[in-house]
């Protein structure tokens, strides 16, 4: 099990370019999400996805669009990059089965991240 | 009021004592209540769970609810160098599916 891959690691853009970032998961979980991490500020909620085919805001949506593919892939799209949106992306997804085999549905688990710089 | 605090820190204790994190959220209906640990350059990785008031002892860690006071916290004990890392405190909220992280709070343990 590969659990949550994330493409690309790293990214550098010009403002104004457009980008999308990759997430899948093997875990067969429902739910998945994307967060941006910045100094400070600990983890963000941008977009989730509670099931395949639904999709809701978070806290901070603003310049970002998503699209769950399926069950597995979640991935997130930067139309005009902007300076502002220099962070690193992790995405996450939850499921029923926990650590240790004991059955949690509450865990979250996360990708690698993706550092993002937008110039 | 952010809906989930924490002292950013450095929290710095030498190595052997016990560290003792702390984070208070807003929502009083929240049921579900969890510490992550990051370190440097890493991805967030969960370390406990706790949803009942009360201690939860997991190895050298316990987590700590007090819904009352709405006030979770997180206790290292035998601290070791390699328990240096970003605490993260997360709340999953009482309606919907996501959930609230805190800060953080940067844990230092000096050999």
């Amino acid at each position: 099990n590969a659990g949550v891959t994330q493409t690309p690691k790293f990214q550098v853009l010009k403002t104004g370019q457009s980008m999308t970032l990759q997430c899948a998961q093997d875990m067969n979980h429902n739910s998945m999400y994307w967060y941006r991490q910045d100094p400070g500020m600990g983890l963000r909620l941008i977009y989730y996805s509670a099931s395949e085919g639904t999709t809701d805001k978070g806290e901070v949506p603003n310049g970002y669009n998503v699209s769950r593919l399926n069950k597995r892939e979640f991935s997130l799209r930067l139309e005009s990059a902007a300076p502002s949106q220099t962070s690193v992306y992790f995405c996450a997804s939850r499921g029923v089965v926990g650590t240790s085999g004991v059955p949690s549905y509450n865990e979250q688990f996360f990708g690698p991240g993706t550092r993002l710089t937008v110039l | 009021q952010k809906e989930v605090e924490q002292n950013s820190g450095p929290l710095s204790v030498p190595e052997g004592a016990i560290a003792s994190l702390n984070c208070t959220y807003s929502d009083r209906g929240s049921q579900s209540f969890f510490w992550y640990r990051q370190y440097s350059g890493k991805s967030p990785e969960l370390i406990m769970s706790i949803y009942s008031n009360g201690d939860k002892e997991d190895g050298r860690f316990t987590a700590q609810l007090n819904k009352a006071s709405q006030y979770v916290s997180l206790l290292i004990r035998d601290s070791q160098p390699s328990d240096s890392a970003t605490y993260l405190c997360a709340v999953k909220r009482n309606y919907g599916q996501n959930f609230v992280f805190g800060p953080g709070t940067r844990l230092s343990v000096l050999p």
